[in-house]
Parts: structure tokens; C-alpha cells; sequence
């Protein structure tokens, strides 16, 4: 089964702080996502990417960056975070085929205060 | 652009009873559909997914079937047990994969 792990698991930092969230996963998935979870939202997309070096926009970018260092890493990095920036990130990839599963990791629980 | 609506944020039955989540959708193609499940404290797994051929995907007891009339995929199961508590999420995809869109998610809590 496809393994993505994500760390932190948590993380606490303060309005206007720097926050790295790290990704990898080992089954050679071209895609990778970040997601966040918020209640009555559910899972919004905010960039992924289907290789190394390659970054796309998605649904919820603002007050984000991400970036794919390998084809197994991919961050999320908040540069001025906010409180409205605390959530849950889910991470996730998949091969780049039609109609085929996401496997998510555990979820980094973020809150900013 | 594509869009997932699923009407309940919260569904609550008793044990036994049958289970319906509604999921409709909007997109400009003919995308694949999904249900994604969520138990508390854990991440979204693949619950099932709409297939080609029209036939209908069944697991754990959970079907669901693609209606292109009326552009839904509701979840269905016959008789509730508790273990279903748990988030559901309906998801789409069109071509390859590159961008998956869920819905908001239903809560659905199975009480004794």
C-alpha cells in the first residue's frame, strides 16, 4: 500500500511566524497535493504538483507556497502565517492515471495563535 | 469549474436502518466519481469509485451509482452499523487525475 508520511504531526506557532510542512511519499507517485480540512469546508485543494520542480495552483493558494524538491518530497511553507491558516493540511498522491485512488498521510495539525 | 455538492452536513440513524448521503456534481466533462472516507483521527481512505462500464462499485456493504441525468453519485447502504460512524466525502476527478475536487463532507453518526 502507497506510504505518505507527513511531520510535523503538530505544530504551534505564533502570527507572523515561518512554518515548513513536510511530505514524502514511496511509491513513485508522479502527483502529490496539500489539502486543508476545516469543518464545513471539507478537504480544499491548495497547490500540488505532477513531478519534480513542477508547482500548480489550486483552489485556496493565497498565504501559500509549496514546493517539489523530488519526485517523493513535496513542502508547504506558510512565510507569514496566520491565524486563519490554522487547520488541518492533509498531504496525498497518486499516479497520474485516470479514475485511480489518493492516498492521504496522517494529517499535520497546525494552529497558529 | 468542477464542483461537488453533498446537501447534509450532519446525518445521524439508528443501527439497522438504511443509509442514503447525497452527492451531485457539476463539471464541463464527464469526470470519475468517488466516495472517500474518514474515521475520527485517521485519514481519508478510498471507500469507492465509479467505473466505466456503468457497472455499480460495491464495499463494505456501501454502493453507489452514477446517474449522468441527474449528475449524482449517491451512497447507499442497507442497514446502518455503528462502525459507519465516520466522515464521508464525495470527490471527482476528470481526465488525469491532476486535480481531484471533494465536497464539504457528511457527518454521519450511527447511534444504538
Amino acid at each position: 500500500e502507497a506510504a505518505v508520511t507527513q511531520s510535523p504531526r503538530n505544530k504551534v506557532t505564533v502570527t507572523g511566524g515561518n512554518v515548513t510542512l513536510s511530505c514524502r511519499q514511496t511509491n513513485s507517485h508522479n502527483y502529490m497535493y496539500w489539502y486543508r480540512q476545516d469543518t464545513g469546508h471539507g478537504l480544499r485543494l491548495i497547490h500540488y504538483s505532477y513531478g519534480a520542480g513542477n508547482l500548480q495552483i489550486g483552489d485556496v493558494p493565497d498565504g501559500y507556497k509549496a514546493t517539489r524538491t523530488t519526485q517523493e518530497d513535496f513542502f508547504l511553507l506558510l512565510e507569514l502565517a496566520s491565524p486563519s491558516q490554522t487547520s488541518l493540511y492533509f498531504c496525498a498522491s497518486s499516479e497520474d492515471r485516470s479514475n485511480t485512488e489518493v492516498f492521504f498521510g496522517k494529517g499535520t495539525r497546525l494552529t497558529v495563535v | 469549474g468542477d464542483s461537488v455538492t453533498q446537501t447534509e452536513g450532519l446525518v445521524t440513524l439508528t443501527e439497522g436502518l438504511p443509509v442514503m448521503l447525497n452527492c451531485t456534481y457539476q463539471s464541463t466533462y464527464s469526470p470519475f466519481l468517488f466516495w472517500y472516507v474518514q474515521h475520527l483521527n485517521e485519514a481519508p481512505k478510498l471507500l469507492l469509485k465509479s467505473f466505466t462500464d456503468n457497472k455499480r462499485p460495491e464495499h463494505q456493504g456501501f454502493h453507489a451509482t452514477l446517474h449522468k441525468s441527474s449528475s449524482s453519485f449517491h451512497l447507499q447502504k442497507s442497514s446502518a452499523q455503528l462502525s459507519d460512524s465516520a466522515l464521508y466525502y464525495c470527490a471527482l476527478s476528470v481526465g488525469g487525475n491532476e486535480k481531484i475536487t471533494f465536497g464539504a463532507g457528511t457527518k454521519l453518526t450511527i447511534k444504538p
